[in-house]
């Protein structure tokens, strides 16, 4: 299997929250993060968390990590048109300075 | 801060020629920059990284004589494309890093959409 998984895609309704999930392998991640890709566009980060934390909030982002089962997830509240893109989870190992990227979920904002 | 920039944003070339897609660090100065590809609905698949002055790291199966890469300054990564054949179609983007290694922090460029006829 993948080294890291999300689902492909997640739909919501604009002003409603948006629970993006990702599970990852690496027992020894140190850093994890979220990007999000616009159409045509490159990777923007949006945010990490330290593998030492469970929780870090920005604004309307918070993420969430569960160390123990190695899951991830970043929850946008108030959802907005603007949110639509792809967003990506990545892991990277303390010995590794490269970060493992996932798939991507395509976040669909739908009025 | 923290800009990078894709030089060209698209290119279309005839199969068997050459494309070099410059990656640039605005304003800081990158002693890492990588190289990915990304094909429609995949993730982002490492090619290389390079260090300034140095020659690259090619991550397996990554064709060295086939993906030039070149990291002449601290500002500037090329990446050349050479003989180009329709499989290599594909949507590629840089990032740079500020220190050695990737740290966490990345800056990614815009990417640079190649489409080979």
């Amino acid at each position: 299997g993948e080294d890291v998984e999300q689902s492909l895609f997640l739909s919501v309704r604009e002003g409603d929250s948006s629970v993006i999930n990702c599970t990852y392998t690496d027992s020894s991640s140190t850093y994890l993060y979220w990007y999000k890709q616009e159409p045509g566009a490159g990777l923007q980060l949006l945010t990490y968390i330290f593998s030492n934390m469970d929780m870090k909030q920005d604004q309307r982002l918070t993420v969430l990590l569960n160390k123990k089962d190695k899951h991830l997830s970043l929850r946008i509240a108030d959802t907005q048109t603007g949110d639509s893109a792809i967003y990506f989870c990545a892991e990277r190992a303390g010995g590794s300075y490269i970060p493992t990227f996932g798939r991507g979920t395509s976040l669909i904002v739908h009025p | 801060g923290a800009v990078v920039s894709q030089h060209p944003s698209r290119v279309i070339c005839k199969s068997g020629t050459s494309v070099k897609i410059e990656c640039r660090s605005l304003d800081f100065q990158a002693t890492t920059m990588f190289w990915y590809r990304q094909f429609p609905k995949q993730s982002l698949m490492l090619m290389a990284t390079s260090n300034e002055g140095s020659k690259a790291t090619y991550e397996q199966g990554v064709e060295k004589d086939k993906f030039l890469i070149n990291h002449a300054s601290l500002t500037l990564s090329t990446l050349t494309v050479t003989s180009a054949h329709p499989e290599d179609s594909s949507f590629y983007i840089c990032s740079a890093a500020p220190q050695r290694g990737a740290g966490e922090t990345q800056y990614f460029g815009p990417g640079t959409r190649l489409l080979v006829l």
